[in-house]
């Protein structure tokens, strides 16, 4: 069976700072890797995803993650946070099944405060 | 789009009553899911349906749940009676089937479940 592992519940960082958010994942089978956004009040948003390729995605707003198989890691990093980026961010794998859907597993999900 | 739009946003109800929780889809989504978040298991599916067939029902915790998707652009997660353990946000989220395995869930909102 898949897990995700979310290793901290919580981050709190000062304004400018770089962080890092983990995510360690556990199956036995070809996955992808996702991390989601939620704001106060609001649904999840997708922020970026690992399918294949190279190991390093990036999104839109300065944050990337880092698939890394041997450490079976998707952990997130930015390298300057704002505070704007401070959310609740949930990991998520779903295993490949080779095109069909399968449904997602969500870590507990780690929320980022920062402050100025 | 308007993206996935989820009614009620709040709802309190008393003990023993029927909540009905409603969801719109993104049009042309094939897959719609159904999401508990409390503070205690963080992220829980419930069940999803494809093409408006429940294809996984093994997250619904007991018979007091059911879901319905009587047509690609409605469905409902009902809970009768309800019990204030159910206090929760349900989120509904959709998505387009893709053969690269990319699926993207776009969530609601949510519906905050107060059960006094």
């Amino acid at each position: 069976a898949q897990s995700v592992t979310q290793l901290d519940s919580q981050v709190p960082v000062f304004e400018e700072a770089p962080v890092e958010l983990r995510c360690n994942y556990s199956s036995s089978v070809s996955v992808y890797l996702f991390w989601y956004v939620q704001y106060p009040n609001q649904g999840l948003q997708l922020l970026l995803k690992y399918l294949s390729g190279s190991t390093l995605v990036e999104s839109i707003n300065g944050f990337e993650a880092e698939f890394n198989k041997s450490q079976t890691s998707f952990h997130l990093r930015k390298p300057s946070v704002h505070i704007s980026d401070t959310a609740e961010y949930f990991c998520a794998v779903r295993k490949d099944y080779g095109g069909s859907q399968g449904n997602l597993i969500f870590g507990k999900g780690t929320k980022l405060s920062v402050k100025p | 789009d308007a993206g996935v739009i989820q009614s009620p946003r709040h709802e309190v109800t008393e003990m023993g009553q029927e909540v009905t929780l409603r969801c719109k889809p993104i049009s042309g989504h094939d897959y719609l899911f159904w999401y508990r978040q409390t503070m205690m298991r963080g992220l829980e599916l419930l069940i999803y349906f494809n093409n408006n067939v429940p294809i996984d029902d093994s997250g619904m915790p007991e018979d007091r749940f059911s879901a319905k998707m009587p047509n690609a652009s409605f469905s409902t997660l009902k809970i009768q009676p309800s019990e204030p353990r159910d206090s929760a946000v349900y989120f509904c989220a959709s998505s387009r089937d893709s053969h690269s395995g990319a699926n993207v869930l776009t969530f609601g909102a949510g519906s905050r479940l107060t059960v006094l």
